[in-house]
């Protein structure tokens, strides 16, 4: 079975605070994401990596980073933690190809509250 | 731009209540179609992929079905178990064939 995990399941961080949220995926996925979801938005993508070093923005990038140095781990960083950041965030990774559309397989989540 | 409307918002059913759940999109080249199962407070679990009008798969009593404009997942005889969000998602071809286009998500509450 593939498996996502991510770091914490509820975090609690002061505004101005730099913010860490780590995932790893044990299926040897080329493709990692970062979402974040919110009641009435639905899942928004934050950022994308398709390989080592390698990102995209998302929809939603403004006040995010993120960093993958190992093909199985990607970071999501809050330079700034603000208020409006206040989220569950979700990690997902899929494999690639050519061909037919993947499935994404998503971590539990965490949730975010900044104060 | 690629868009997934999903319907109804919430849906309450009795047990054994068969029903269905809608999702309409709108995308320049279907490369697929996604439902997912989200329970309260944890990620998205992958249920199916359709990549094809007419198309069809099953899960136990849930089966998803594929027209050029709307997919369908129908519930058979629910269970109180089958309570949760049910999540559709599309990606394209083209452009950025990583992405997915996610719906806002239909509430399931089956009742005992």
């Amino acid at each position: 079975d593939v498996k996502v995990t991510q770091s914490s399941r509820y975090l609690v961080k002061r505004t101005g605070e730099k913010v860490f949220l780590e995932c790893v995926q044990d299926m040897d996925h080329e493709n990692m994401f970062w979402y974040r979801q919110d009641p009435g938005l639905g899942l928004r993508l934050i950022y994308f990596s398709y390989d080592v070093k390698m990102k995209e923005k998302g929809d939603i990038p403004e006040g995010y980073s993120v960093s993958r140095e190992k093909k199985e781990r990607f970071s999501l960083i809050l330079e700034s933690a603000s208020t409006n950041q206040t989220s569950m965030y979700l990690c997902a990774s899929s494999t690639s190809g050519q061909g037919e559309a993947y499935e994404q397989y998503f971590g539990p989540g965490t949730r975010l509250t900044v104060t | 731009e690629d868009q997934v409307t999903q319907s109804p918002e919430a849906l309450r059913l009795q047990e054994g209540e068969s029903s269905s759940l809608n999702c309409s999109y709108t995308v320049s080249g279907l490369r697929g179609l996604f439902w997912y199962r989200q329970d309260p407070g944890k990620g998205p679990e992958f249920l199916f992929t359709l990549y094809s009008a007419g198309e069809e798969k099953e899960k136990e009593r849930l089966k998803a079905t594929l027209t050029k404009k709307e997919s369908f997942l129908h519930i058979t005889a629910p269970k109180p178990e089958d309570s949760a969000t049910y999540l559709c998602a599309v990606q394209a071809w083209g452009g950025s064939n990583y992405k997915l286009t996610f719906g806002k998500g239909t509430l399931l509450t089956v009742n005992p």
